[in-house]
This record gives C-alpha cells, structure tokens and sequence, in this order.
C-alpha cells in the first residue's frame, strides 16, 4: 500500500521561509501525481493552497509556492506569519480515482 | 459562489447506521467528481469515498462494505451511507468538491464538517 510521507513537525521563525516534502514510500513525486496542498487550523475545514504542483488557488497569497524538489513534492511558505501555524497536508492522486492524503506537518511559528 | 453543507452526523450506538449528506450550491454536482473525507480525533485527513461525474464510486480499503456514497441530482446533494459503525468510524466527515477540469485532479472547495461519534 502506497504512503505518502510529511515531515511530523516544523518550526520557523516569524519572517523566515520554511519548506514542507510530500513523498512516496515507494517511489519518486512527479507531476502525474497531481500534488495538492491544504492548510487546516483547529476546528476548522481545509483550505485548498496549491494544486497540480504549482498553482496557487484563488485568494492564496504568493507567499505559498509548490515545486518538486528532488524526488518529492514541496510547499514553500516565505514570510512566515504567526497565522500560519497550521497543520498542512499534501494529497497525491494515484489515479483510477484514487487520492492519497500525507500524514500531514504541524508548523510552529515561533 | 460554490458552497458546501454537509449535516446528519450524530452520536450513534456501535452496529447502528447513519446516512450523511452534503448539499451543494454554485455548481451542480453531478458535473464533479466529489468525496468524503474524515478526520479522526487529534487525527489527520483520510480519504473515505469518492463518486466520479459517470456515476462510479471509489472507497478507501475496508469501507467497500459498509459505506456507501451516492447523489441526487434534482437535490444537488451527495450522500454517504454508513452502517455497521465502529468506534474507529468516529470523525469529523468533511464534504469536498473535486476538480478535475483543464487536466487537474485536486480538491478545490470544503465543507464545514459534520460529527459522527461512535460509542454506547
């Protein structure tokens, strides 16, 4: 069974950049695998951030970038805001209409 | 503007059943792919069910035989019908639209969420 890996945790410092990966247990990230990106705070419903790698959805501020990084998909967040902590999934579809969520990352901004 | 209103959760005996829905509005669902997602308690997002705009359905490994998603098309809503609940199917059961236009295949707008807690 294919996972899709996050890191557990990350921290950044208020203003800094930090990058989150979305990996395969088996296997590399490509573009094929439509990776997505979501932003959930507690309480509440996920927030759609960047899909099919790159995209921003609408009202997402361009501080939020996706990209491939090696053999996985990433999420770059430059100018960390204190409303950022959040928890963020990535999501890889693996087709035949088949959709993976990570275990997502808890991002401290401290 | 596209929303999405799921509600039926409730608290439920073990073994019993529920029907979910989630009534959609700024889009006709039927022209969508479109899923339940659950989250367990202090959990991450799991992938529970998804209905393809041709009518197919997917399920996640060991909820083929208990879930089932399904649509009504004159009342722009998606359904999820559980039975047999477990303790383990205790979540909060978000609604999602799919995008699959112009060559993507992601998620796009969210519900709200609705509770379903499993215990006697």
């Amino acid at each position: 069974q294919t996972v899709v890996t996050q890191e557990p945790s990350f921290s950044v410092s208020p203003g800094g950049t930090v990058t989150l990966t979305c990996g395969l247990s088996s296997g590399s990230v490509s573009t094929s695998y439509y990776p997505s990106w979501y932003q959930q705070t507690p309480g509440q419903a996920p927030r759609t951030l960047i899909y099919s790698t790159t995209t921003r959805f609408s009202g997402v501020p361009d501080r939020f970038s996706g990209s491939l990084l090696g053999n996985k998909a990433a999420l770059t967040i430059a100018g960390a805001q204190a409303d950022d902590e959040s928890d963020y999934y990535c999501v890889l579809y693996m087709g035949g209409g088949i959709w993976v969520f990570g275990g997502g990352t808890k991002l401290t901004v401290l | 503007e596209v929303q999405l209103v799921e509600s039926g959760g409730a608290l439920i005996q073990p073994g019993g059943s529920l029907r979910l829905s989630c009534a959609a509005s700024g889009f006709t669902v039927s022209s969508h792919y479109m899923a339940w997602v659950r989250q367990a308690p202090g959990q991450g997002l799991e992938s529970v069910s998804v209905i393809h705009s041709d009518g197919s359905t997917y399920y996640a490994d060991s909820l083929t035989d208990r879930f089932t998603i399904s649509r009504d098309n004159s009342k722009n809503t998606v359904y999820l019908q559980m039975n047999s609940l477990r303790a383990e199917d205790t979540a909060v059961y978000f609604c999602a639209r799919i995008w699959s236009y112009g060559g993507n295949r992601n998620f796009d707008y969210w519900g709200q969420g609705t509770l379903v807690t499993v215990s006697s």
